[in-house]
């Protein structure tokens, strides 16, 4: 059974400062994986999708990587501002479809 | 570009009580599913569907009923609510394609008194 972890489970950071968010899985036969961002009480937003032959994807400020080998993802998130104080979460898809297995997120605060 | 739509946003029940989530979506996405998102236990996915008249049980499918009856709709209904059904739940949709990003509904908060 796929099982996806966030480790840190919260982080704190000064504004500026750049992210690093982690996130490992345990079956390395994975099609793709999603990271997402959540706002309190809200739903979820696609921030970056890694196809399994790709290493990397990057959007603006975001870059995301990917070592299926060894089952991580890092998501990083350069010159941080207090607007992506969010909860973010990395989620894999083991084959064509839709059957998502999420890891528990990573709440992000970044102080002004 | 109204994307995945969920109604109601926020219900409250009582134990025994039927109601049905609704999820549309505007997108004409093959694939169509429900999580539901607890504290300590994350999103976890309740069922899905591949296409109009396909569906299938994910993790956590005890209680719930699901149908696809037109590629556009996918509800939920739990039949007789219980209090371990309070939860926040959403929808979710997308192509299946290589691609495959998933679009996520606001969700719906429910109580189950």
């Amino acid at each position: 059974k796929q099982e996806v972890t966030q480790i840190p489970a919260a982080l704190s950071v000064p504004e500026g400062e750049n992210l690093v968010l982690n996130c490992s899985f345990t079956d390395s036969a994975i099609y793709n994986l999603q990271w997402f961002r959540q706002d309190p009480g809200k739903g979820l937003t696609s921030l970056l999708l890694i196809q399994s032959s790709q290493r990397e994807q990057t959007s603006g400020r975001l870059n995301a990587s990917l070592d299926k080998s060894s089952g991580r993802s890092t998501l990083y998130i350069a010159a941080s501002q207090p607007g992506d104080s969010a909860t973010y979460l990395c989620a894999v898809i083991k084959a064509a479809g839709n059957k998502l297995t999420f890891g528990g997120g990573t709440r992000v605060l970044v102080k002004p | 570009n109204a994307g995945v739509t969920q109604t109601p946003k926020f219900q409250v029940l009582k134990t025994g009580q039927s109601m049905t989530l609704q999820c549309a979506q505007d997108m004409n996405h093959e694939y169509m599913s429900w999580y539901r998102q607890d504290p300590g236990m994350g999103l976890r996915l309740i069922h899905y569907s591949v296409g109009a008249g396909i569906t299938d049980q994910g993790e956590v499918p005890n209680g719930y009923n699901v149908s696809r009856s037109t590629t556009e709709d996918f509800p939920l209904r739990l039949l007789s609510a219980a209090p371990s059904q309070t939860s926040v739940y959403f929808c979710a949709s997308s192509t299946g394609t290589a691609k495959n990003i998933q679009y996520f509904g606001a969700g719906t908060r429910l109580s189950v008194l």
